[in-house]
């Protein structure tokens, strides 16, 4: 039971918008911790797409963005792409626990 | 270019221990810290602790407290992860991870070890 709440899946067609959430609570989204977003390709080490809630490392596509309200955040994705299909997660720090914490992890799978 | 190169893949019995080493490059070492992260197979991600390239400060995962050793060698910029009493469940990629403080994004990642338990 992870301490952020993805959805386990989502998918969409080449072309449309999908998103991602990731919801957590007053120790850690909520008390206004920043939030990251990370794309895993298969077999691969997880690779960061927004840092600081919404923010792209320079080479990140600005199909890409990040948005946080509250207890929870969102990865959008537009003009999905055959090679966007991946696992995705998102990761925060928890005042409570002390430490880091990561979501789930959500399976996008292309159309 | 930024790089983070991990010691190979390793294969312990229950109740052994296992260090696993994570050499970085091109960047001030002692300007940034490191996360290590475990996926187990077929799992997600589970952040394990963090310690400092500056002092030597760390902060571990309250799960892993008392199995769980980060070191870091400034003289070779080599961070280093030592995780004891092994278990099954601990079977999984280990990577490591560069950043700026606990909680900061993890910008650049290790390429993974295998750490596999098993009698």
């Amino acid at each position: 039971q992870s301490v952020l709440t993805q959805p386990p899946s989502v998918s969409g067609a080449p072309g449309q918008r999908v998103t991602i959430s990731c919801t957590g609570s007053s120790s850690n989204i909520g008390a206004g911790y920043d939030v990251h977003w990370y794309q895993q390709l298969p077999r691969t080490a997880p690779k960061v797409l927004i840092y600081g809630d919404n923010n792209r490392p320079s080479g990140v596509p600005d199909r890409f963005s990040g948005s946080k309200s509250g207890p929870s955040a969102s990865l959008a994705i537009t003009g999905l792409q055959a090679e966007d299909e991946a696992d995705y997660y998102c990761h925060s720090y928890d005042g409570s626990l002390r430490g880091v914490v990561f979501g789930g992890g959500t399976k996008l799978t292309v159309l | 270019q930024v790089q983070l190169v991990q010691s190979g893949a390793e294969v312990k019995k229950p109740g052994a221990s296992v260090r696993v080493s994570c050499k970085a490059s091109g960047y001030r070492f002692s300007n940034y810290g490191f996360s290590w992260v475990r996926q187990a197979p077929g799992q997600g991600l589970e952040w394990m602790g963090w310690i400092s390239g500056y002092n030597g400060r760390v902060n571990y995962a309250q799960k892993l407290q008392g199995r769980l050793t980060m070191t870091t060698d400034t003289s070779t910029s080599t961070a280093y992860m030592e995780l004891r009493s092994l278990r099954s469940d601990d079977t999984a990629l280990y990577y490591c991870a560069k950043d700026k403080n606990v909680g900061s994004a993890l910008d650049v990642w290790g390429q993974g070890t295998t750490v596999t338990v098993s009698s």
